[in-house]
């Protein structure tokens, strides 16, 4: 089982509606989490922390459940620009790399 | 700008002969962390090294990689006998700490090397 798994997708979206993917851990002893975003190969660019408590950054909803071992990003009112492979990551806690998971690729049509 | 700077942007190379890629940490960061992605994949980790140390090395091949950050310089990775199975993107990252809660990662452009 990989460490950090996700829907490769692609998730097609009306530009407008919204859409939620979730991403599993298997390390229970997983610290800290995050979503970074990619495009078309370019180097992945942080988009959000993500806390335990929830957080949202404008249309971006960030959610953990420690329970299930998952964590999820929900887009609303999406744009064109949205766009992009979204990567899952996660730091062991007593680790220093980040584990990437696989992406999850979204395409946000007219 | 000065942010994580990698270099080649593009290396191509034959079976059997050396790569080296260069990376640039932003000034004043020195932890240094190498993924590599191949196609349809997402970033393995290879290697994290904190000057002229390396700290964790486990996602590193056995074999024909290695990976050094010297006091002066760049953080170089070195690939040996380079095979087609080396063909990927290769990502270069720095923190000014270990990036153990919160802290960000900034990455380079990457390097793209392909293996005739």
């Amino acid at each position: 089982r990989k460490e950090v798994e996700q829907d490769p997708g692609p998730f097609n979206v009306p530009e407008g509606a919204t859409v939620a993917f979730n991403c599993t851990y298997s390390n229970s002893a997983s610290q800290s989490f995050f979503w970074y975003r990619q495009d078309c190969r370019k180097e992945p660019k942080l988009l959000m922390s993500v806390y335990s408590s929830g957080n949202e950054d404008g249309r971006f909803t960030a959610q953990l459940n420690r329970a299930s071992q998952y964590i999820s990003l929900l887009i609303r009112d999406s744009k064109l620009s949205d766009s992009a492979t979204y990567l899952c990551v996660v730091i062991k806690a007593a680790g220093n790399k980040l584990t990437f998971g696989g992406g999850t690729r979204v395409l946000v049509k007219p | 700008n000065a942010g994580v700077m990698q270099n080649p942007r593009h290396l191509v190379r034959r079976r059997g002969q050396e790569a080296r890629l260069r990376c640039s940490p932003v000034k004043g960061h020195s932890h240094v962390y190498w993924y590599r992605q191949l196609p349809e994949e997402g970033l393995k980790f290879m290697v994290y090294l904190q000057k002229e140390n390396i700290i964790d090395e486990s996602g590193m091949p056995k074999e024909r990689f290695s990976a050094e950050f010297p006091k002066e310089g760049p953080s170089i990775l070195r690939i040996q006998q380079v095979v087609r199975g080396d063909s990927a993107a290769y990502f270069c990252a720095s923190s000014l700490n270990k990036a153990a809660t919160n802290e960000k990662l900034f990455f380079g452009s990457g390097t793209q090397l392909s293996v005739l």
